[in-house]
């Protein structure tokens, strides 16, 4: 069954210091999410993507991400200067229309130190 | 600003036994509905999706309803078990985004 990977699966990084976190979609799939989780805390919305641009994004998605397609499988996203609080679970998901069902890769851990 | 609660947040249950998980959303606009699985430090796994122009959806011993008028979705598990010990989250698309926004979760225990 088709799924959704991620990698890595665990980051540490020192404050300052920029992360790529590295999804592959569904492959025929064609909308793309970045969600995180903060320990104990929601599942929250980052940005989604289609057509190769941004399609929405949320107040946390600030100037310090960005998102990449950079070829015709994977899907990133790039933190500019980690900080503390970025610490978190962030889930890459897809789905093959809008409003369809998503499917979720199994998460990158980040720890920012 | 659509919102999703879930309650209980927490629930124990002998095996064996049938129960409901809650889901209230605040705006009934809300368009699909989604029912997740997180096992804990895992990914979250797609268990029912409920369109907005369906009222429930079965797969297995799970069936999910959806009432837009009432703000609410629930998921009824049968005849529990240890392995579906697990968090169960609740997310609506909102009106006109295709992003997910996730209920605080119920973490249900199926006790041996």
């Amino acid at each position: 069954e088709p799924e959704v990977t991620q990698t890595p699966s665990h980051q540490v990084t020192q404050m300052g210091q920029e992360v790529i976190l590295r999804c592959v979609p569904i492959s025929n799939h064609l909308y793309f999410y970045w969600y995180r989780q903060i320990l104990g805390q929601k599942v929250e919305f980052l940005v989604s993507f289609y057509n190769n641009e941004i399609s929405e994004k949320s107040e946390i998605f600030d100037d310090q991400f960005s998102v990449e397609r950079p070829d015709g499988s994977n899907f990133t996203l790039k933190i500019r200067s980690t900080k503390l609080e970025d610490s978190a679970m962030y889930f890459c998901a897809s789905s093959d229309f809008g409003v369809n069902e998503q499917y979720f890769g199994p998460g990158t851990r980040l720890t920012v130190t | 600003k659509q919102e999703v609660t879930q309650i209980p947040a927490a629930l124990s249950v002998p095996e064996g036994e049938n129960l409901v998980l809650n889901c209230s959303f605040t705006d009934s606009a809300i368009y699909n509905l989604q029912w997740f699985r997180q096992d804990p430090g895992k990914g979250l796994t797609s268990l029912l999706l409920i369109q907005s122009s369906q009222r429930e959806q079965t797969s297995g011993r799970l069936n999910a309803s959806l009432d837009k008028s009432s703000g609410r979705s629930t998921l009824y598990i049968a005849a529990s078990q240890p392995g579906d010990s697990a968090t169960y989250l609740c997310a609506g698309y909102g009106g006109a985004t295709n992003k997910l926004i996730f209920g605080t979760g119920t973490l249900l225990a199926v006790q041996p």
